[in-house]
């Protein structure tokens, strides 16, 4: 019920293309839906987020899309560049609990100039 | 700067050694956590403090121990009973109840190795 799986496990994009990360959930009550991106040998940061109350959040090149029906929500990368070349996780947030996140297992983004 | 520091940022250990992490935050967060990264694995839960002198298992508490007696600080033990300590280790905070809001923050990471 905690888990969240996360497709590909890595992925290879040239540069100007689009860069689609996907994450499957199961627990319903979850309510809230960040990616993090992190660079070799740093910690994550948080990137972009997502309530299910809404189906797509766009931040620059960055867009989360939600499915709820579907318990999925994916990261899309427009115009990939080589600096988005990084680890990223997808996650998955339930509100009131004290464990917070849980995390997908990582998708390795790079991006070939 | 408010932020995460973990010290050190390598660390060697060899067998039958117990270590301790470092993890200090001056973000005013009441909680803490403490993550695991092995390549492929994602990030796998320790333990997690919600408030000063109480913490909680996480997934993965076997082998780890960790004490929580000031809010900035929240240190973390590999002890000898941890059979496969190596691999990357954050430490992360936020707001109290607040992580579903704002996300956490995260450290730098220490890179475990043993030797």
């Amino acid at each position: 019920q905690q888990q969240v799986k996360q497709s590909p496990q890595s992925l290879i994009v040239q540069k100007g293309g689009i860069s689609i990360i996907n994450c499957a959930y199961e627990n319903t009550a979850f309510d809230y839906f960040p990616w993090y991106q992190q660079f070799p040998g740093k910690g994550p940061a948080l990137l972009i987020a997502i309530r299910p109350d809404v189906s797509e959040k766009k931040e620059g090149r960055f867009t989360i899309s939600f499915n709820k029906s579907a318990k999925q929500f994916s990261l899309h990368i427009m115009d990939s560049q080589p600096g988005d070349s990084a680890t990223y996780f997808c996650a998955a947030g339930l509100s009131g609990s004290a464990r917070q996140l849980t995390f997908g297992s990582g998708t390795q983004l790079t991006v070939l100039p | 700067d408010g932020g995460i520091t973990q010290s050190p940022k390598y660390l060697f250990r060899k067998e039958g050694q117990n270590v301790t992490l470092s993890c200090e935050q001056n973000l005013n967060h009441d909680a803490m956590y403490w993550y695991r990264q092995d390549p492929g694995q994602g990030l796998r839960l320790i333990y997690y403090s919600q408030i000063v002198n109480d913490f909680q298992k996480g997934d993965i508490a076997e082998g780890y121990s960790v004490s929580r007696e000031k809010k900035e600080s929240f240190p973390l033990t590999v002890t000898s009973a941890q059979k496969n300590p190596t691999a990357f280790y954050l430490c992360a905070s936020s707001r109290s109840g607040t992580a579903t809001h704002y996300g956490y923050t995260f450290g730098s990471g220490t890179r475990l190795t043993v030797v």
